[in-house]
């Protein structure tokens, strides 16, 4: 079975702080995808990143970056000098591909509150 | 024009009455997907289709019906609304990557 941890339900952080939201995620999959979405206060859902589980390397998009690490099942998301923008609700979610229908399982959410 | 498109954004409805939640995409996937999204529960799956003639359960497929008209639009039905599936319902689409998601529709039964 596939699952998706984010254990911090809801973060608060003052304007240019530094944060890392993390996930945890279970598959016995050998190949798999781990993907992050914002969802900001208007309610849609926005696409951030996708990772698959052969690539270890970490990204940076601009403010963002992520660190992947099969070791620990983890890929966290840190947010640097951190943007009342920013405030959302984050989700990880996890497909495995080896096995049947290769569903989307999503994390519960952390939610991110960037204050002036 | 957005990708996805939802109709209607907003509805209120009573305790047994039949809705229809309309989804479109322009993004010639082949693949859709209805989830409902609940305070602390995340998203949830309730129907997915492959193509027109392949649609398959979700994980809380009870209380909806889905319809694959054509390859562009997928449609979520609850045939009796009740009170409990007031949520926000997304739909969202796919090749064999990453799923892009609607606007969203907020039900709310009374």
């Amino acid at each position: 079975a596939q699952k998706v941890t984010q254990a911090q339900t809801e973060i608060s952080v003052v304007e240019k702080e530094d944060v890392t939201l993390d996930c945890v995620y279970e598959t016995r999959d050998t190949t798999y995808y781990l993907f992050w979405y914002k969802q900001p206060p208007s309610g849609e859902l926005v696409f951030l990143i996708r990772r698959n589980s052969f690539d270890e390397q970490n990204e940076i998009s601009g403010r963002y970056s992520w660190n992947f690490q099969k070791s620990t099942s983890s890929f966290n998301f840190t947010i640097t000098a951190s943007q009342v923008v920013d405030s959302a609700v984050y989700f990880c979610a996890l497909r495995a591909m080896n096995t049947g229908f290769q569903k989307l399982v999503f994390g519960t959410g952390t939610r991110l509150l960037v204050s002036p | 024009d957005a990708d996805v498109t939802q109709t209607p954004r907003n509805r209120i409805t009573k305790t047994g009455k039949r809705i229809m939640l309309e989804c479109s995409q322009t993004k010639g996937h082949d693949r859709m997907y209805w989830y409902r999204q609940d305070p602390g529960l995340g998203l949830r799956l309730i129907y997915y289709s492959f193509d027109v003639k392949d649609i398959n359960k979700g994980e809380i497929s009870d209380g909806y019906s889905v319809s694959r008209q054509a390859q562009a639009k997928f449609s979520l039905s609850l045939e009796s609304a009740i009170p409990n599936q007031t949520a926000l319902y997304f739909c969202a689409t796919s090749d064999f990557g990453e799923q892009f998601f609607g606007p969203g529709t907020r039900l709310t039964v009374l």
